[in-house]
């Protein structure tokens, strides 16, 4: 298995604008999960799916920001419209089952200018 | 609700020696997984070693120990004859088995002189 696939591997992208970051779970994995990483606030969970439905969204910071898994093999994070303050590297991550460890993607490195 | 925490926010070793990275998290579960991640600067997340609550032996992985205490809720990460390419932030992970998100520390930056 190629692991898990995230595109694009960088976004830059004006204030205002809308950004979809994509994801590509390791097939027959259960969770899916969107974190974003920032000096700051370090490692974040925004949301995770298990079986494409999403359970617990609370990190998600704001209305801008969706997520979706349309299907077992592909999810999509939204930020619509965009803010400097989203910029950060964005990981999807997958899990086997609930025992088992999670599976990182590449991130993706977004600057909103 | 849960908590892992890293009390170490940077630590260094001299190569060919021996480093151990300190993790503490709080549950009130029984049965749950604990795992040491590490992020070299290329920002890959990478699963270094995992260990069960129910085992009460530590996992090994190679030069990579752990030292899991149970009661005192301490779960730390022993690098021996640490390499360069062991420079790399490292995080501790929990998950309950009742649960399913991850719970994450704030990392350990650790450096290797060379």
């Amino acid at each position: 298995d190629a692991g898990v696939i995230q595109s694009p591997r960088h976004e830059v992208t004006e204030m205002g604008q809308e950004v979809t970051l994509r994801c590509k779970p390791i097939s027959g994995h259960d969770y899916l999960f969107w974190y974003r990483q920032t000096m700051m606030r370090g490692l974040e969970l925004l949301i995770y799916f298990n079986n494409n439905v999403p359970i617990d969204d609370s990190g998600m910071p704001e209305d801008r920001f969706s997520a979706k898994m349309p299907n077992a093999s592909f999810s999509t994070l939204k930020i619509q419209p965009s803010e400097p303050r989203d910029s950060a590297v964005y990981f999807c991550a997958s899990s086997l089952r609930v025992w088992t460890e999670a599976f990182f993607g590449q991130g993706t490195r977004l600057t909103v200018v | 609700a849960q908590t892992v925490t890293q009390s170490q926010p940077e630590m260094s070793v001299q190569e060919a020696e021996t480093v151990t990275l300190s993790c503490t998290y709080d549950t009130s579960e029984s049965d749950y997984y604990l795992f040491w991640y590490k992020q070299p600067p290329s920002r890959q997340m990478i699963l270094v070693i995992r260990q069960e609550a129910y085992k009460q032996q530590n996992a090994t992985e190679n030069r990579f120990s752990v030292n899991f205490q149970k009661a005192a809720k301490s779960f730390s990460l022993k690098i021996s004859d640490s390499q360069l390419g062991d420079a790399a932030m490292y995080f501790c992970a929990y998950r309950a088995n009742t649960g399913n998100q991850f719970y994450f520390g704030t990392g350990t930056s650790l450096t290797v002189i060379p």
